[in-house]
Formats: structure tokens, sequence, C-alpha cells
């Protein structure tokens, strides 16, 4: 069975500051990886993925995302925050093959962004 | 650019009633998808759709029931609501092929919040 883990159910970081939010996943083989955010009353909006080569992901916003196949990891970066940054921020994987259809999410990390 | 809709957006409704969620997209993608998101599950997914007349079960498809007779719309059915169906539903479409090998992402509705007193 897939399974992701976002450990910190909120995150809080100054305005300017960077932040990371962190994503840890189990998946048999190798996985595909995505980033989805959510505003209040709003749906996922994708921001980024992973499938294959560079570790380092670039995606919308300004975020990025690190891949680390050792660690079974895939955290979410952005260099400076944003007060607009504040949202619901969900990390999903998929198995690459043999997994089937389901794109398996984690339970959410809540992103505050102070001035 | 409509993208994906889902109607009601909120709705209020007694155990027992069927209660049926809306969903439609303009982009003629060939998957859709189903999930609830409540607090501490983030989101699980309930049916999903290959094409029009092909669906199939999600991780918790109890107590729902889904058709989909065109591609556009996927329509979500609770058939007698209990209050443990109270959550927020989100509609989703993809254009993947094969989603044996799909690492396209999925495009979500903005959520029907559905109460169930």
């Amino acid at each position: 069975a897939q399974s992701v883990a976002q450990p910190e159910d909120q995150v809080n970081v100054a305005e300017g500051n960077p932040l990371t939010v962190k994503c840890t996943y189990s998946v048999s083989g190798n996985p595909y990886l995505f980033w989805y955010v959510q505003y209040p009353n709003r749906g996922l909006q994708f921001l980024l993925k992973y499938i294959t080569g560079d570790n380092l992901v670039k995606g919308s916003y300004g975020f990025e995302a690190e891949f680390n196949k050792s660690q079974t990891s895939f955290h979410l970066k952005k260099p400076s925050a944003l007060v607009s940054d504040s949202a619901l921020y969900f990390c999903a994987v998929r198995a690459r093959t043999g997994g089937g259809n389901k794109l398996t999410f984690g339970t959410g990390t809540q992103l505050k962004v102070e001035l | 650019d409509a993208g994906i809709t889902q109607s009601p957006r909120y709705k209020i409704t007694e155990t027992g009633r069927q209660v049926t969620l809306m969903c439609h997209q303009t982009w003629s993608h060939s998957y859709m998808f189903w999930y609830r998101q409540d607090l501490g599950h983030g989101l699980r997914l309930i049916y999903y759709s290959a094409a029009a007349d092909i669906t199939d079960k999600g991780e918790v498809p109890d107590g729902y029931v889904v058709s989909r007779s065109k591609t556009e719309n996927f329509p979500l059915t609770l058939e007698s609501a209990t209050r443990s169906q109270t959550s927020v539903y989100f509609c989703a479409s993809s254009e993947e092929t094969d989603m044996r090998y799909s690492n396209q992402p999925q495009h979500f509705g903005d959520g029907t919040r559905l109460s169930i007193l």
C-alpha cells in the first residue's frame, strides 16, 4: 500500500523567510509525486510534480520541491515566503507502475505566513 | 475557460434522503474522480471514471453511487444519506489516456460542502 506523511499540521514562517513543507512517502517502486495547494473554499490547485530526472523540480508561484530517493522525501520549498502563500498544502504520491491509478494524498499542512 | 464546476456549492439535508452532487467539466478529459475531504484524512477517493459508461470504486465507495453517461458529467449520488457522509466533496478530472502510467495532474472543482443532519 502506498502512503504519504506530512508530519506538520501547521508551519509558521515570517514573510521574506524561506519556507519548507515536509513530505515523506511510501510506495512500491518508483513514485510520481505531486504538490497541490488549497485556498479557503476552493479546490486543490496543482503546483508541481516529480516524474523523473532532476531531483529539484520547479513549479508555480516560485515554489520548488526536492526529491530525495534515499530519504523517500519530497519537501516543498520557497526561498522567500509571501503572506499570500498562506494556504493548505497537500503532497500526493502514485506508484509509477503496478500501483494502478490511485493517487494517495497526505493529510495536509497549513502554512501561515506572517508579516 | 469554465474548467470544472460543481453544484451545489452548499447543501444541507437530512439522514435517509437521497442527494446528488453534480460535476461538469469542459475540457473533455477522459478521467474524472470524486473525493471527500475530512479533517485528519486528507482527500480520499470515492469513485472514478475512465470514460463514459466506465466507472470503478475508490477507497471509500460504500453508500455512494456514480454514473457517467456523458464525458463531461460525473454525478455522485448518496442514496440514503448518513451523518458520517457530512464532508466536503471534490470532483476532479485528468487528461491522461491510461491511468496505469499516469503522471498528469488532476484538476479540481471548488467543492460541495454537504451537511447531513
